[in-house]
């Protein structure tokens, strides 16, 4: 039961540069999101995905890029990394609407100096 | 859009000790999740709420959703050290599309 898998759990970039956090979830589920937790803010949404193919903004799109090419992975660019982007980034997932239980990864330590 | 406040923000207590957390909502309630993560882990789900009045327990948290308050609560008995972390409420009614989060309340216990 791998449930959400994220990769790196932690990294460290200079500004600038860019990497791309990977999530893959084994449960078939068709909603995909990225979250990222800063001190004192809980967790906001960056990017989201109701499916293969189909993805839309959150509240924190800007300096991120996303795609769902499969069910199963749902990736997350930084573009060209800022020190404003230091953060705990979560990827989530869940079968369906309301009513069903939401699965966080482990977290994914990024640092930008 | 929803906004989700937590209270209290911080909160110590002594071991065995009874405490409750709050999480009021800007916006009517629907799909109210509760989640616990340890200082520098991941989430871990605790429960979800769906209805008005609805009440479910796990061991020894218990959480309530009030929807005419637009609240829920997070009620832990006698309270361990493995309770200890950060308590996290999130809601919305669309799955992991668009949760919106509390900025979390940091609980811990004193031996």
């Amino acid at each position: 039961n791998a449930g959400v898998t994220q990769t790196p759990k932690f990294q460290v970039l200079k500004t600038g540069q860019s990497m791309t956090l990977q999530c893959a979830q084994d449960m078939n589920h068709e909603y995909m999101s990225w979250y990222r937790q800063d001190p004192g803010m809980g967790l906001r949404l960056i990017h989201y995905s109701v499916g293969a193919g189909i993805t839309d903004q959150g509240e924190v799109p800007n300096g991120y890029n996303v795609s769902r090419s499969t069910t199963e992975d749902f990736p997350l660019r930084l573009l060209s990394a800022a020190p404003s982007q230091t953060s705990v980034y979560f990827c989530a997932s869940s079968y369906g609407r309301s009513g069903n239980t939401i699965y966080f990864g482990e977290g994914s330590w990024l640092t930008v100096v | 859009s929803q906004e989700l406040e937590q209270s209290p923000q911080s909160l110590i207590v002594q071991e065995g000790k009874n405490l409750t957390i709050n999480c009021t909502s800007s916006k009517t309630l629907y799909g109210l999740y509760w989640y616990k993560q340890k200082y520098g882990e991941g989430l871990i789900f605790l429960m979800m709420l769906q209805k008005g009045g609805e009440e479910k327990s796990h061991e020894k948290i218990t959480a309530k959703l009030d929807e005419k308050k637009q609240q829920s609560s997070l009620h832990i008995t006698a309270s361990q050290p493995s309770h200890a972390g950060i308590y996290l409420c999130g809601a919305g009614p669309w799955g992991a599309q668009k949760l919106v989060f509390g900025q979390g309340t940091r609980l811990t216990i004193n031996p």
